[in-house]
């Protein structure tokens, strides 16, 4: 079945550093990549959209500046945290989308503590 | 945008009992509606979905019944186990694969054993 492995899988940064999230379908080109968070005890909120080759399309209310993604090839996608701050301490999960044969598949997440 | 509702925020049954989740959504154009289980600190895993041709779906204790003109859907599971606790998120797309998800608030749902 369609992989999508995340990377890493939990990180402690200080505040103000930059942490970059990776994420990479393993046997499937991912046209498009979704970005999620989720807070304790909440739901999957969508951050931003990203589709090979161009620029992202981000959520009412996400910061564009501060939450770097990039897509650059049909099985990478990056998203950047930049100067972190303890209140985007969060659960970031990564879901490729294969079109209309792999659907929607999940990377594992990345539990981001800022401190 | 799509606005999916879900209740109840918790439910606890006893083992063995049923529990049924709900669902209502907001755009007439979703199509596609995922159930998915999440246990803590992992990926949300797909245990059932329906598309708007089908009234219902059902995968041995798991089954999905859609109302297109209502705009609900629910999950039944039958039979519960204690390993059925878990959150259980509903979700609607209107394009699967190619547009977003957008998901529900979420069911804690506790088996009592």
């Amino acid at each position: 079945g369609a992989v999508v492995s995340q990377h890493p899988s939990r990180v402690i940064c200080k505040s103000g550093t930059s942490v970059k999230i990776e994420c990479r379908s393993l046997d499937f080109q991912a046209t498009t990549m979704f970005w999620y968070r989720q807070f304790p005890k909440q739901s999957l909120m969508l951050m931003a959209t990203s589709n090979e080759g161009s620029k992202a399309t981000y959520e009412q209310g996400v910061e564009k500046d501060k939450f770097l993604i990039n897509h650059a090839s049909l099985t990478l996608s990056t998203l950047t945290v930049t100067s972190a701050h303890p209140e985007d301490s969060s659960f970031y999960i990564c879901s490729a989308s294969g079109g209309l044969i792999y659907g929607y598949t999940f990377g594992s997440g990345t539990r981001l503590t800022v401190v | 945008g799509e606005n999916v509702e879900q209740h109840p925020s918790t439910l606890s049954v006893q083992e063995g009992d049923s529990a049924v989740i709900k669902c209502t959504y907001s755009d007439s154009a979703s199509n596609y509606f995922p159930w998915y289980k999440q246990e803590l600190g992992k990926r949300p895993q797909l245990i059932i979905d329906i598309r708007s041709n089908v009234g219902e779906k059902k995968d041995q204790r798991i089954a999905v019944t859609l109302n297109k003109t209502a705009k609900h859907f629910s999950l039944h599971i039958t039979e519960t186990q204690p390993e059925d606790s878990a959150v259980y998120f509903c979700a609607a797309s209107s394009l699967f694969g190619n547009e977003k998800l957008t998901f529900g608030t979420g069911t804690r749902l506790t088996i009592i054993p």
